[in-house]
């Protein structure tokens, strides 16, 4: 089976652009999360969804930041207007039930430089 | 609110060493704990999972033990390779929901 799949890998723009961020998570998954990975910060979440549904977007830094899962299979993150602070590898991560027992799997990430 | 430490924040070791990495975290309220590894320019790779009702879990030369009331986490490695060079990291549940709260990572130097 696929495991997560995202894109773009690498992602390179000027402060001001919109970014778009895409995710396929695994089939048959519940549960699809979006994390931001950097050096000071580490590895957070920014929002997670249940069954296409938006649950906790607490960890969203500002409205610059959206998040939407149209359709089982496909999400996106979108920065606009993208900043330099926002330079980071983002991840996209699905799973059938922490609560139940089963491990989140992640994507291999974008890394996003904002010049 | 939920916090995890992840103590050494590096550790280098000579090939065929049995060691341990450690976590820990502030709220003993939590579900599950998973022990993930991460090599450069990839994802995270789910390693274990283990249940607030087990004590540790086992796989291949892994074994990941958790111990609620006191805050603490362990993972040992036995007869370490160069292979298992990489950053491990340990993630916990906040609250019982599906969300993770993660540690900043052990980085594994294993020399042949």
């Amino acid at each position: 089976d696929a495991g997560v799949i995202q894109s773009p890998r690498h992602e390179v723009t000027e402060m001001g652009q919109e970014v778009t961020l895409r995710c396929k998570p695994i089939s048959g998954h519940d549960y699809l999360f979006w994390y931001r990975q950097t050096m000071m910060r580490g590895l957070e979440l920014l929002i997670y969804f249940n069954n296409n549904v938006p649950i906790d977007d607490s960890g969203m830094p500002e409205d610059r930041f959206s998040a939407k899962m149209p359709n089982a299979s496909f999400s996106t993150l979108k920065i606009q207007p993208s900043e330099p602070r926002d330079s980071a590898v983002y991840f996209c991560a699905s799973s059938l039930s922490l609560q139940g027992g089963q491990p989140q799997h992640f994507g291999d990430g974008t890394r996003l430089s904002i010049l | 609110k939920q916090e995890v430490t992840q103590i050494p924040a590096a550790l280098s070791v000579p090939e065929g060493e049995n060691l341990v990495l450690n976590c820990s975290f502030t709220d003993s309220a939590i579900y599950n704990l998973q022990w993930f590894r991460q090599d450069p320019g990839k994802g995270l790779t789910s390693l274990l999972l283990i249940q607030s009702s087990q004590r540790e879990q086992t796989s291949g030369r892994l074994n990941a033990s958790l111990d609620k009331s006191s805050g603490r986490s362990t993972l040992y490695i036995a007869a370490s390779q160069p292979g298992d060079s990489a950053t491990y990291l340990c993630a916990v549940d906040q609250g019982g929901s599906e969300k993770l709260v993660f540690g900043k990572g052990t980085k594994l130097t294993v020399n042949p």
